[in-house]
């Protein structure tokens, strides 16, 4: 049972507009996701989270929207740059210890 | 901040063989500690995490194992290597701050190739 689905496995934005990556969960226990971003041969990098009791969280160019309602939370990258081209995985969390990912978006920003 | 480290960096193992990847932390005290790993074309699959020396949990039934020594140490083992086992290996970490644990922090991971 996948209960974090990124049903995306690939996305191409030209260099500058606006990339907007999908993620849907099952799991109504999630009370918090995150969001990475992973290079090849190297460890994901945590970019940005948000708890279940928000719908948006803001940082820089990255910004993440939750509806709960929907069970679908999306990251939009605001403007996308050729250095954004990377995998990307969308993970939810209940309690301390386990995050549930999905099977990761690769972003391609075309200059 | 943590500093998480994993080595080797890439293995190259034929089939049969043992297993042992090392990682350790820098930082911090107390983490949790995580396994996971990344198959071809799939997403990061969690394999076993620790709360603390000696106490690990596991998630997947295989051939691999893991062990906690010390704090901030944190192994995955395999007496027999498969072919299956071939996939890119990440420690992680996170720790309790404000009572609450939730960003998990990777290393920089370990290419296996079983052959």
């Amino acid at each position: 049972d996948q209960q974090v689905k990124q049903n995306s496995p690939s996305l191409s934005v030209q260099e500058g507009r606006i990339s907007i990556l999908n993620c849907d969960y099952t799991n109504s226990m999630f009370d918090y996701f995150l969001w990475y971003k992973k290079y090849p041969a190297e460890g994901p990098t945590f970019l940005i989270s948000i708890s279940s009791i928000k719908d948006k969280n803001e940082d820089g160019r990255f910004t993440v929207f939750l509806n709960k309602s929907a069970k679908h939370l999306s990251l939009h990258i605001v403007p996308s740059q050729p250095g954004d081209s990377a995998v990307y995985f969308c993970a939810g969390g209940a309690g301390s210890y386990q995050l549930t990912f999905g099977k990761g978006t690769k972003l391609s920003v075309i200059p | 901040s943590q500093t998480i480290h994993q080595w080797p960096a890439t293995l190259v193992q034929p089939v049969g063989s043992p297993l042992s990847l090392e990682c350790t932390v820098e930082g911090t005290s107390n983490p949790n500690l995580y396994w996971y790993r990344q198959a071809a074309g799939r997403g990061l699959q969690l394999l076993f995490y620790s709360v603390g020396i000696g106490q690990i949990s596991s998630e997947v039934p295989q051939n691999l194992s893991a062990s906690r020594p010390q704090d901030r140490q944190f192994i995955l083992s395999s007496k027999k290597l498969l072919l299956s086992d071939s996939g890119f290996y990440l420690c992680a970490c996170n720790y309790w701050d404000r009572g609450q644990a939730d960003t998990q922090y990777f290393g920089p991971g370990t290419r296996l190739t079983v052959l």
